[in-house]
């Protein structure tokens, strides 16, 4: 079965530009969260979908926004770029049904560069 | 302070060794606790889940809670060059299935 898929892999924009990322959870899964990490840190959490639905977020400024599919796919936008956003981008499925048992299994990242 | 404290390394050991990852949290309200394994460049890969205090195994590793000192381990045994990777510690509340707080990452280098 694959697993969470994420494109693209590397991406370069500069500051004050739009990037979109994407990201296919695995089969069966209908929720999606999103983090950030920072070179040399954990990743920190950015949003949680759940059925096109937000469920959780993280403390990221309003430049960051996300929606989730029909089909439980999920972007991440992030508008008006600093060179500090520039970081891999992680997207993380889970069935989402119960959260109390909930597990993420995490694709292998975005590379955003911000000249 | 930061909710859950890890130390980065870099943590050095020879092939064999047993190793010793360890987290602090400061929130008693976190209820489970994971351990992630990401190789460079990767994404994290989940190694162990746990909820209650005390050990899980599961192969070379085992996972320890200590919910009274708000403490965690991740031991390795046998250790492999194939180990060589950072850890990281996480951890959620109940009732936030999607949002985990992360350590900062231990980068553990296994020599032969």
């Amino acid at each position: 079965d694959a697993g969470v898929t994420q494109s693209p892999t590397h991406l370069i924009k500069t500051r004050g530009q739009h990037v979109t990322l994407r990201c296919s959870p695995i089969s069966g899964h209908k929720s999606v969260s999103w983090y950030q990490q920072v070179l040399g840190q954990g990743p920190q959490f950015i949003f949680q979908y759940y059925e096109k639905e937000e469920r959780g977020r993280g403390n990221f400024p309003d430049r960051f926004s996300a929606r989730q599919f029909p089909n439980y796919s999920s972007e991440l936008n992030v508008n008006a770029l600093l060179l500090g956003d520039s970081a891999l981008y992680l997207c993380a499925s889970s069935l989402g049904s119960d959260y109390t048992t909930d597990t993420q299994y995490f694709g292998p990242g975005t590379r955003l560069t911000v000249l | 302070q930061k909710e859950v404290e890890q130390d980065p390394g870099p943590l050095s050991v020879p092939e064999g060794a047993i190793v010793s990852l360890n987290c602090t949290y400061s929130n008693s309200a976190f209820q489970y606790f994971m351990w992630y394994r990401q190789y460079s460049r990767k994404g994290p890969e989940l190694l162990m889940y746990t909820y209650s205090s005390g050990n899980k195994e599961d192969g070379r590793f085992t996972a320890q809670v200590d919910k009274s000192s708000k403490y965690i381990s991740l031991f390795i045994r046998d250790s492999q060059p194939s180990d060589s990777a950072t850890y990281l510690c996480a951890m959620r509340f109940y009732n936030q299935g999607g949002k985990l707080i992360f350590g900062q990452g231990t980068e553990l280098s296994v020599k032969p």
